[in-house]
């Protein structure tokens, strides 16, 4: 499929390193923030997400961090392997049940 | 696999014209929502239904529209259609009206990729 967001911001990590992708979210209201993956020619799958009343969550291999101070909102990805390589998008739920996505960061594992 | 099914996956279609998208939400899911991803405006949300029902509604141009059906699923109506309408149109769903959790998120669909020529 063809890719989108071709002006996207890129962050290139070597496999096995460590990633950390950023999210700056507009609205100091919003309440519940989730991490997709999207891979070329495929829909946003999920991975994470977090609630405003917590600072940190962890999944497998995945961190999810929340600074409510300055808005901003972090994902980790732990010895990244060359199947991580995709778009990855920060969403948050304001003004009640919509949620309004970040303009998406490509990440690139260098082998 | 998120469950999400949508149809058809690739459409190509001229101006003018009329198309019709369709989903298939996650079984159990009651909410459905539309969004519409260009290469130069990201994820943009377009509309939300719930159990049949219109919920909440974004950027959605007066030419489109959207209907959630008995059974769930929803259809995403295209018409008068231009060149700027090509992009990937994804489905989403939820179980809940207000997901907050991971047991009541967002899944997203494989998308449907409709080109205007």
């Amino acid at each position: 499929g063809e890719s989108v967001g071709l002006h996207l911001p890129t962050l290139s990590v070597q496999e096995g390193d460590n990633s950390i992708i950023n999210c700056a979210y507009s609205n100091s209201a919003s309440d519940y923030f989730i991490w997709y993956k999207q891979e070329s020619g495929k829909g946003p799958q999920f991975i994470i997400d977090i609630r405003s009343n917590m600072d940190k969550r962890q999944g497998q291999r995945v961190t999810v961090l929340l600074n409510k101070t300055v808005k901003h909102l972090s994902l980790q990805i732990a010895a990244t392997q060359p199947g991580d390589s995709a778009v990855y998008f920060c969403a948050e739920r304001n003004y009640g049940q919509n949620f309004v996505f970040g303009p998406g960061t490509r990440l690139s594992v260098l082998p | 696999d998120s469950g999400v099914t949508q149809t058809p996956k690739h459409l190509i279609t001229a101006t003018g014209q009329r198309v019709t998208l369709r989903c298939s939400p996650r079984s159990g899911d009651l909410s459905v929502y539309w969004y519409q991803q260009s290469l130069d405006q990201g994820l943009q949300f377009l509309i939300q239904y719930y159990n049949g029902e219109e919920r909440a509604k974004g950027n959605i141009l007066e030419r489109f529209s959207a209907q959630q059906f008995p059974d769930l699923h929803s259809e995403l109506n295209l018409s008068s259609l231009e060149l700027g309408d090509s992009a990937l149109y994804f489905c989403a769903s939820s179980v809940d009206l207000r997901p907050a959790s991971s047991g009541n998120t967002i899944y997203f669909g494989e998308g449907s990729w409709l080109t205007v020529v």
